[in-house]
């Protein structure tokens, strides 16, 4: 079965600062991948960044790169430069191959409030 | 391009009753997935549609449905409501093979049961 954990249930972060959001994911499929959203309170997830069990380096956008150790099974979610507007609900979540590929598996997520 | 459109936007409906979302994919994705998320729960997977066809059904019951037109829009029924199917429910949009790297999500149908 495949498990996506996230230990940090909330967490305070100051304007201008980076922040690291870990995941933790439990998978026997060697071939799967894994997403980061973002969910403001009006609801909407938005997506920040995604990376594929055989890419070979971390993927980036922007302000937001994602830290893949796979054989510690991470895929932490490193945002540079907080802004205010980065304040949300951030989920980690997975999909395997041996799923039908439509199929995501989510984290219970991380509330991240950027303060001034 | 135009993003995933879910609606309605707002629901409130009575127990007993029954309720159809709709949801609007991204042009050329040709699969869509419903989520619920609630408090308690958090996100949890409904159903997969592609090409029309169901392919994959998450552990809710037979009161939640879904389909699927050829122009890949996708529906979601709940019938026979109760208190405990409010949520929000999320639908997203992907390509749906293999080698996609998207999948984009709508804004959301906020149910409220009375």
């Amino acid at each position: 079965a495949q498990k996506i954990t996230q230990t940090q249930p909330g967490m305070f972060v100051q304007e201008k600062e980076a922040v690291t959001l870990d995941c933790t994911y439990d998978t026997s499929d060697p071939s799967y991948g894994l997403f980061w959203y973002k969910q403001p309170s009006s609801g909407e997830m938005i997506f920040l960044i995604y990376q594929g069990s055989y890419d070979q380096q971390n993927a980036t956008e922007g302000r937001y790169s994602l830290n893949f150790q796979k054989a510690r099974k991470s895929a932490n979610l490193v945002i540079s430069a907080s802004q205010l507007g980065d304040s949300a609900m951030y989920f980690c979540a997975m999909r395997v191959s041996t799923d039908s590929w439509g199929k995501l598996q989510f984290g219970a997520g991380t509330q991240v409030v950027v303060t001034p | 391009k135009a993003g995933v459109t879910q609606t309605p936007r707002y629901l409130i409906k009575t127990r007993g009753q029954q309720v159809t979302l709709s949801c609007s994919p991204i042009s050329g994705h040709r699969s869509v997935s419903w989520y619920q998320q609630t408090p308690g729960q958090g996100l949890q997977f409904l159903f997969e549609y592609f090409s029309e066809t169901q392919r994959n059904k998450g552990n809710f019951p037979g009161r939640f449905s879904g389909r699927q037109f050829s122009n890949s829009r996708s529906e979601m029924n709940v019938s026979t409501l109760e208190l405990g199917d409010s949520a929000l429910y999320l639908c997203a949009s992907s390509l749906g093979a293999r080698q996609s790297t998207e999948a984009f999500f709508g804004q959301g149908t906020r149910l409220t049961v009375v």
